[in-house]
């Protein structure tokens, strides 16, 4: 089952724009990670946040975790056609035995 | 560099064929997993293995089988129970099997049908 949804499901902005995806999740959370991957390629680790940090900032990444409401956010700044990727947010959940279970993911295209 | 290795990139699998995806890390990790990826999905765990001789099924297990015979490789089998595999197959490798570890992805193995 899938414990993240984000959204938007896709994402087409314009070069030099801010680019924000969300997850949502259902149950506590241990941490969260994000991951980028580009078409027929594999995914690659972004950013980890511990379920009592709340920001975690990466060069142009910021991510928010928010356990009230069971979110977090993935803001990339002043994006890059280089860019272009799906992202997908991973959890691990006290109920999961530490196993990270990924979420749907969000497909963004930046214009150049 | 250290990193995974897939291979092949492509499989095609005949009606009632078992196939192989090979998956190697040099990355000296205790953890490899194995997920599925279907069009537009996120990613869901087929198998893992938290060290070398040892292996627990993930959420999706039937139809596929592994083993961990020495640290830097984790074969994942598709057999001909699996009635529908073709998908994006990912490996994957962590320092640890703990939640709180980053994995390292290989870039996958496309399986289709014959």
């Amino acid at each position: 089952s899938q414990q993240g949804e984000e959204d938007p499901q896709a994402l087409s902005i314009q070069e030099g724009e801010n680019a924000t995806m969300n997850c949502s999740y259902k149950t506590s959370i241990n941490n969260l990670q994000w991951y980028r991957q580009n078409s027929g390629r594999g995914l690659v680790h972004l950013i980890l946040i511990r379920s009592n940090e709340r920001e975690k900032h990466s060069g142009r990444l910021r991510v928010t975790l928010d356990t009230s409401k069971k979110s977090s956010s993935l803001l990339i700044t002043a994006s890059r056609a280089a860019d272009t990727a799906s992202y997908f947010c991973a959890t691990d959940a006290r109920s999961s035995g530490d196993k990270l279970t990924f979420g749907t993911g969000t497909r963004l295209a930046v214009r150049p | 560099d250290g990193g995974i290795t897939q291979s092949p990139k492509y499989l095609f699998r005949k009606e009632g064929q078992n196939v192989t995806l090979s998956c190697e890390q040099n990355l000296n990790h205790d953890a490899m997993y194995w997920y599925r990826q279907d069009p537009g999905q996120g990613l869901r765990l087929i198998y893992y293995s938290q060290i070398v001789n040892d292996f627990q099924k993930g959420d999706i297990a039937e139809g596929y089988s592994v083993s961990r015979e020495k640290k830097e490789s984790f074969p994942l089998t598709v057999t001909s129970a699996q009635k529908n595999p073709t998908a994006f197959y990912l490996c994957a490798s962590s320092i640890s099997g703990s939640g709180n570890q980053p994995q390292h992805f290989g870039d996958g193995t496309r399986l289709s049908i014959l």
